[in-house]
């Protein structure tokens, strides 16, 4: 079984609506991350936890929020759903205490598209 | 601004042969760079990492140098396979725990 779960893996909605994308791991990292991947930009960092009590904004917040449910799961919502915010999404984990720093674990991805 | 730029063309080269891809960045100090593979409809896979007092880094038949001076990594493929056709990433860590990733370089490689 993979070591980073994304779910669902493709999903269709409308503008205006609430979804919520979920993010598993079974590696026991702490650190885990939200990317939005769209061509041409690369990964650009959306929210990232460094334990379950800890949550932090990355580059572009703005129209997500997250939720750190447990040391394996972390959350993306997007509480109103646009247009712009069609894309790939990406969950990933990290522990810094494996190979020197922060190499990132990376799961299958989320396609979002938004009508 | 910071940025991290990559070959904005993709790279098509022959079996055999070696690939080389750049990453050059401003206004970053990265104590660390790494890179990454993708294949389509998947997540980035890590290859390889180098921290800022190294020069080189080799993995198989990958070679990684890293010049500080410069501001610039360059990635090498060598005796490139088909299977070595992916989309390359480079990231930067600077002291900060979080990476931050260029575009991407796709590479096709010809048999």
């Amino acid at each position: 079984d993979a070591d980073v779960t994304q779910t669902p893996r493709n999903r269709i909605t409308k503008t205006g609506k609430r979804i919520m994308l979920e993010c598993s791991q079974t590696k026991g990292h702490d650190r885990m991350y939200w990317y939005r991947q769209d061509p041409g930009l690369g990964l650009r960092l959306i929210y990232y936890s460094f334990d379950v009590k800890d949550i932090n904004k990355g580059e572009i917040s703005d129209g997500y929020s997250v939720s750190r449910q447990a040391q394996a799961k972390f959350s993306l919502s997007l509480e109103s759903a646009i247009p712009n915010q069609t894309a790939l999404y990406f969950c990933a984990t990290s522990d810094n205490k494996d190979r020197g720093r922060e190499t990132q674990y990376f799961g299958p991805g989320t396609r979002l598209l938004v009508l | 601004s910071q940025k991290i730029e990559q070959n904005s063309e993709a790279l098509n080269i022959q079996e055999g042969k070696t690939a080389t891809l750049t990453c050059n960045y401003t206004n970053y100090s990265p104590a660390y760079l790494q890179w990454y593979r993708q294949d389509p409809g998947r997540g980035p896979v890590f290859l390889l990492l180098i921290r800022e007092n190294e020069k080189e880094k080799r993995k198989e038949r990958l070679k990684v140098t890293f010049d500080t001076t410069l501001k610039q990594s360059l990635f090498h493929i060598t005796a490139s396979q088909p299977a070595d056709s992916a989309t390359y990433l480079c990231a930067l860590e600077p002291h900060d725990y979080k990476l931050s990733f260029g575009a991407g370089t796709t590479v096709t490689v010809r048999a």
